[in-house]
């Protein structure tokens, strides 16, 4: 049980387009979805937390409007990078939430901007 | 400020042998803590966690150690094995003044284990 699916697993996009990343919880109802930011031998960023229904929390320094979240059921998320540039290139994972403490994670989506 | 801080960066360890990854919390409003092991290219994947009420936990060769007056906590790998060979992050979390369960990670621990 609580299986967290991302979509699709590795993208590569020109400079100036935009990319929607799919983050599903397949076997539980997500209270909350989180997405984060992870560089090469670096810890986690949290981006942003986000609740159904509701519009996300970004944190300190993320932009709302390049980072767009939406979180439009209990069981599904997305993030989209708009208008993309290399250095937006990253490994983004998103975790869920199903209910208490405990976040299960997604297997991350590897973006690369050319 | 918020911060976990985790120790040693980088971790040998022989097969067979214990490997313990350290980590040490400034909030006292954490209540949360678990530990993450994650191999490259994949997401991070839950392995044991503890709540302050309790000052040890076991899961098969896992142990975590929590001394909360010292504000520290400690992930034990006991027969270590090839297999283990991953980055482990601790993690802290907070219940009350709705933030939702955020987690704050440790920087990791590159753990290998030579067979």
């Amino acid at each position: 049980g609580a299986v967290v699916s991302q979509h699709p697993s590795r993208v590569i996009c020109k400079s100036g387009t935009s990319v929607k990343i799919e983050c599903r919880s397949l076997d539980f109802q997500a209270t909350t979805m989180f997405w984060y930011r992870q560089f090469p031998k670096k810890s986690l960023m949290l981006m942003a937390t986000s609740n159904e229904g509701s519009k996300a929390t970004y944190e300190q320094g993320v932009e709302k409007d390049k980072f767009l979240i939406n979180h439009a059921s209990l069981t599904l998320s997305t993030l989209t990078v708009t208008s993309a540039h290399p250095e937006d290139s990253s490994f983004y994972i998103c975790s869920a939430r199903p209910d208490g403490e405990t976040q299960y994670f997604g297997p991350g989506t590897r973006l690369l901007v050319l | 400020q918020q911060q976990v801080k985790q120790s040693p960066q980088s971790l040998i360890v022989q097969k067979g042998g214990i490997s313990i990854i350290n980590c040490a919390y400034e909030n006292t409003a954490f209540d949360y803590f678990p530990w993450y092991q994650q191999f490259p290219g994949k997401g991070p994947a839950l392995l044991i966690a503890i709540r302050p009420d309790v000052s040890e936990k076991k899961e098969g060769r896992f142990t975590i150690s929590f001394n909360k007056s010292a504000k520290q906590f400690s992930l034990h790998i006991m027969d270590s094995q090839p297999g283990d060979s991953a980055t482990y992050f601790c993690a802290a979390s907070s219940s009350s003044g709705g933030s939702n369960y955020k987690l704050t990670f440790g920087k990791g621990t590159l753990l290998t284990v030579n067979p």
